[in-house]
C-alpha cells in the first residue's frame, strides 16, 4: 500500500526557470494538500485540491505560483520563474475526506534555487 | 486565523530520559496530528489524535479538546528520536488546511 509519492526528491533551478513538483496521493485519496517549508520554519499551508478543482488557495503567492490535480495523473505545484527566495521543501499530502481525517504526507521535494 | 505554539522549543534529553512536549491552541479543532521531522527531512506521522489518549511503543499522546492543549510523551527515549516535532491542527469549520506550530527541536544524546 504504497504512501504518498512526491518527485523529484531533489531539484535544482537557476533563477528564472520553472520548476514542477509532481504528487501522486495515497491510493483511494481524493484530497491533495500542497505545504512549503522554509529553512528552520514550520509548514506552511498552500493550496487544497480535489480531482479537478481547486478548493482552498488561500496560502499560495498570488504571482507564479500554481497547481492542479487533473482527472488522470498526480497533482502538479509549478512555479514560474524561480527567485532564490523560492528555495524551500515542499511537501504534498492527502486525505481520504475532507476533513476529520488525518493527512499524509511525502517525503517533500526539496527546491534550491542557484 | 488559529494559533498554534509548542513548548518547549529546544530540548536536550540524556538517551533513557523521559518528556512531555506540549501544544496549545486557541480555537476548536477538527484534527490535530503529531509529526516527528527526522533529521533527513522526512515528515513521520506519529498521532492523529483530535480528543482522547493513545499509544504506540514509547510514545503517547493525549489531547484535552475541551482545554485546548495536547500533550506528546516520549519514554526511554534513544538517540533516534532525535529530531523535530510538530503538532498541527485542523481548525474546526475551515476547508481542512493545517496548521503547524513551530515545532519543538528535540536532541537526544549518549
Amino acid at each position: 500500500n504504497a504512501g504518498v509519492m512526491q518527485n523529484p526528491r531533489h531539484l535544482v533551478r537557476r533563477r528564472g526557470q520553472e520548476a514542477r513538483l509532481r504528487c501522486s496521493p495515497m491510493k483511494g485519496h481524493s484530497h491533495v494538500y500542497w505545504y512549503r517549508q522554509l529553512p528552520e520554519e514550520g509548514l506552511k499551508f498552500m493550496v487544497y485540491l480535489q480531482k479537478e478543482n481547486i478548493i482552498d488557495e488561500s496560502g499560495m503567492p498570488k504571482e507564479r505560483f500554481s497547481a492542479e490535480f487533473p482527472k488522470e495523473g498526480p497533482s502538479i505545484l509549478r512555479i514560474q520563474q524561480v527567485v532564490r527566495g523560492d528555495s524551500a521543501a515542499y511537501f504534498c499530502a492527502s486525505s481520504q475526506e475532507h476533513s476529520n481525517q488525518p493527512q499524509h504526507f511525502g517525503d517533500g521535494t526539496r527546491l534550491s534555487i542557484l | 486565523g488559529i494559533q498554534v505554539e509548542q513548548s518547549p522549543p529546544d530540548l536536550i534529553l540524556q538517551e533513557g530520559a523521559n518528556s512531555t512536549l506540549r501544544c496549545n491552541f486557541s480555537d476548536s479543532v477538527n484534527n490535530l496530528q503529531w509529526f516527528h521531522q527526522n533529521p533527513w527531512g522526512q515528515l513521520i506521522n506519529l498521532f492523529y489524535i483530535p480528543s482522547g489518549t493513545k499509544q504506540n511503543g514509547r510514545l503517547s499522546a493525549t489531547t484535552v479538546a475541551t482545554e485546548r492543549y495536547s500533550l506528546l510523551y516520549i519514554s526511554s527515549s534513544q538517540t533516534t528520536d532525535s529530531g523535530v516535532y510538530f503538532c498541527a491542527v485542523e481548525q474546526a469549520g475551515t476547508a481542512s488546511k493545517l496548521t503547524f506550530g513551530t515545532g519543538t527541536r528535540l536532541q537526544v544524546t549518549l
